[in-house]
């Protein structure tokens, strides 16, 4: 079975830095799929970004982007210009790719909280 | 489109009492699913659907029970409530497999006295 792990309870930064969340992986299949979802306090899930595993290119999106170290089982979030709103709990995820029955699961951290600093 | 849709967003119950959470999506996705989410413990997979007539269970699936009867509906039911059972439930959607993102209900807060 897979699992996620986030090290991280809890970071905080100044508004306008930059700040890297952690997240390492366990898994022995070759094709999957890892998302960080944004929580708010509203709660809803929100997706940030997504990489798909047999891409070498670190998946961006706009002040988000992602450092994938495939060999490590690294995922980790970095958020650039880090802006009030970007306060909430992140969650890193993963979803294999086989074409099995019950394979879209999401397998899910435990969750950064990050607070911004003013 | 609404997206994915939850009720109620609260609901208290007393120990032993029976009730059932809805969830609906508008979007004609074959995969539905319901998660529980505990402090410390992120989302854990309860029960997931991947068409109508289709169920199985999670990592957590004890005390709960859930059907799939259309595309859009996957009920959540909890039998006889537990103190055990206070958290928030998500149930979110998705097309089957590949890079196709979740898309997340809003989430109902459960208490059980």
């Amino acid at each position: 079975a897979q699992t996620v792990t986030q090290s991280q309870p809890e970071m905080s930064v100044q508004e306008a830095e930059t700040v890297t969340l952690s997240c390492t992986y366990d898994t022995s299949e070759s094709d999957y799929y890892l998302f960080w979802y944004k929580q708010p306090p509203s709660r809803q899930m929100i997706l940030v970004i997504r990489q798909e595993a047999y891409k070498q290119q670190n998946a961006t999106e706009n002040r988000f982007s992602v450092n994938f170290q495939k060999a490590a089982k690294s995922f980790s979030l970095k958020i650039s210009d880090s802006q009030l709103g970007d306060a909430a709990m992140y969650f890193c995820a993963y979803r294999s790719d086989r074409s099995n029955f019950g394979n879209e699961k999401l397998t899910f951290g435990t969750g950064t909280r990050l607070t911004i600093i003013p | 489109n609404a997206g994915v849709t939850q009720t109620p967003k609260f609901q208290v119950l007393k120990t032993g009492q029976s009730m059932t959470l809805q969830c609906a999506q508008d979007m004609n996705h074959e995969y539905m699913s319901w998660y529980r989410q505990d402090p410390g413990m992120g989302l854990r997979l309860i029960h997931y659907s991947v068409g109508a007539g289709i169920t199985d269970q999670g990592e957590v699936p004890n005390g709960y029970n859930v059907s799939r009867s259309t595309t859009e509906d996957f009920p959540l039911r909890l039998l006889s409530a537990a103190p055990s059972q206070t958290s928030v439930y998500f149930c979110a959607s998705s097309p089957l497999r590949g890079y196709n993102e979740q898309f997340f209900g809003p989430g109902t807060r459960l208490t059980v006295l």
